[in-house]
Order: C-alpha cells, then sequence, then structure tokens
C-alpha cells in the first residue's frame, strides 16, 4: 500500500521568508515517482514537479527547491523569498509501476504567505 | 491552448436525488481521471480512462457512482442517489498518454454539496 503524509496542515510566514513544505512517503516499489502539485484558490491543481525514485539529485527552478532523501524517504519542498502569490495549498503525490501509475496524494499543506 | 473544462462549477442537491458532472480535456489527451477532494483532504483517485477504456476503478463506489466516456473524449460522472457524504469538489484531469506517469492537467472541479 502506498502513503503520503504531510504533516503540517497549515504554514504561515511574512513576505520574503524562506519555507520548507515537509512530505514523507511510504511504498513498497522500488520504482516510483513522487510529484508536488499546488493549488491555488481557483481549484485547479498545478503540476510543478515529477522525480523518480533512481534520481536523488536535488533540483532548483527559480525560488523552488526540492530535497529528495530516499533514506528517510521524504521529498521536501522550500520556497526561498516567499510572495505572497504563493499563498495556496500544495500537495505532494506519488505513483509507482505497480500500481497502475495511479497518484496517491497526501493531505496537502495550505501556506499563507502574509505581506 | 485550452485548458480542461468542466461544469457545472457548482451543485447543490438533496440526498437520494441524482447529478452529473461533464468534462472536456485537453485535445489530444488520451489520459482521463476523475478525483473527488473532500473539503481538507488530498484528492482521491475515482476512475481513469484511457481513450475510452477503464484503466483503474477499483475506488469508485459503484453503487451509486458510475462514468462513462464516450469517443475517447468528453466525459461524465454521475452519482445516484447521492449521500450527504458524496459533499466534495470532483475534479477532472486529463494527460498525455506515455510509459511515465506524467503531468496532470486539472480543471477547476465541480463543487458538490448533498444536503
Amino acid at each position: 500500500a502506498q502513503k503520503v503524509t504531510q504533516a503540517q496542515t497549515e504554514i504561515s510566514v511574512v513576505e520574503k521568508e524562506d519555507v520548507t513544505l515537509d512530505c514523507v512517503y511510504e511504498t513498497r516499489d522500488t520504482t516510483y515517482y513522487l510529484f508536488w502539485y499546488k493549488q491555488p484558490p481557483s481549484g485547479e491543481l498545478v503540476f510543478l514537479i515529477r522525480r523518480n525514485s533512481f534520481d536523488e539529485q536535488n533540483e532548483i527552478s527559480g525560488r523552488y527547491s526540492w530535497n529528495f532523501q530516499k533514506s528517510t524517504s521524504s521529498f521536501n519542498f522550500t520556497i526561498t523569498a516567499s510572495q505572497v502569490v504563493d499563498s495556496a495549498v500544495y500537495f505532494c503525490a506519488l505513483s509507482s509501476d505497480n500500481a497502475g501509475n495511479m497518484l496517491t496524494f497526501g493531505g496537502g499543506t495550505r501556506l499563507m504567505v502574509k505581506p | 491552448e485550452a485548458g480542461v473544462a468542466q461544469s457545472p462549477r457548482y451543485k447543490i442537491i438533496e440526498k437520494r436525488q441524482s447529478v452529473a458532472f461533464w468534462c472536456n480535456p485537453i485535445s489530444g489527451h488520451a489520459t482521463l481521471y476523475w478525483y473527488q477532494q473532500i473539503l481538507g483532504q488530498g484528492p482521491k483517485l475515482l476512475i481513469q480512462f484511457q481513450n475510452n477504456g477503464v484503466v483503474d476503478d477499483s475506488q469508485l463506489p459503484k453503487d451509486r457512482f458510475s462514468a462513462e466516456r464516450l469517443k475517447g473524449v468528453d466525459s461524465t460522472l454521475k452519482i445516484q442517489p447521492a449521500k450527504l457524504e458524496d459533499s466534495a469538489v470532483y475534479l477532472c484531469a486529463s494527460s498525455f498518454l506515455g510509459p511515465l506517469p506524467g503531468e496532470l492537467f486539472f480543471g477547476e472541479g465541480s463543487r458538490l454539496t448533498v444536503l
């Protein structure tokens, strides 16, 4: 069985602060994929990143960075110099070949960035 | 490029009534998904289509939920009869057909309230 846990249900920061969103996953599969999605108030989820289980290199894209650590089954997401437009609910998700590529989502973390 | 279209955006019904939601995916996307998102939770996959065939419907409550994808394009999700616990946002998503779990493109969702 697959499981994704986002322990932080809500985080509030002031603009320009850095913030890290935690994600811990469980799977018995050796090949799997991890995702982050952003859900702004409008409701549609927006894809941010996909990583496969064989690539543990950290990735940076502008103010966003991701830290994948297989040893702790974590895939954390950091926003540097947060902005008000970053306010949204962020979901971590997991998919594996043995699950038919079905995405299992975590419960989400609501990020509020105050001006 | 047009995104995933869903209608209606909002629906209020009484328990035991029926409701139908419609989804038009992005042109050329072979795979279509219906997710249920209960308030405060992550999305849960209900059914996945590839063209007009069902890939996964293991989490679809088949005694009351049904879905179809005619001609491999538009899709309809129906609930009959509705229960109070069906109150949720129903998200439609689509993606390209490929060997890896890909980026999903989501619609804005249809919010159902069952009274």
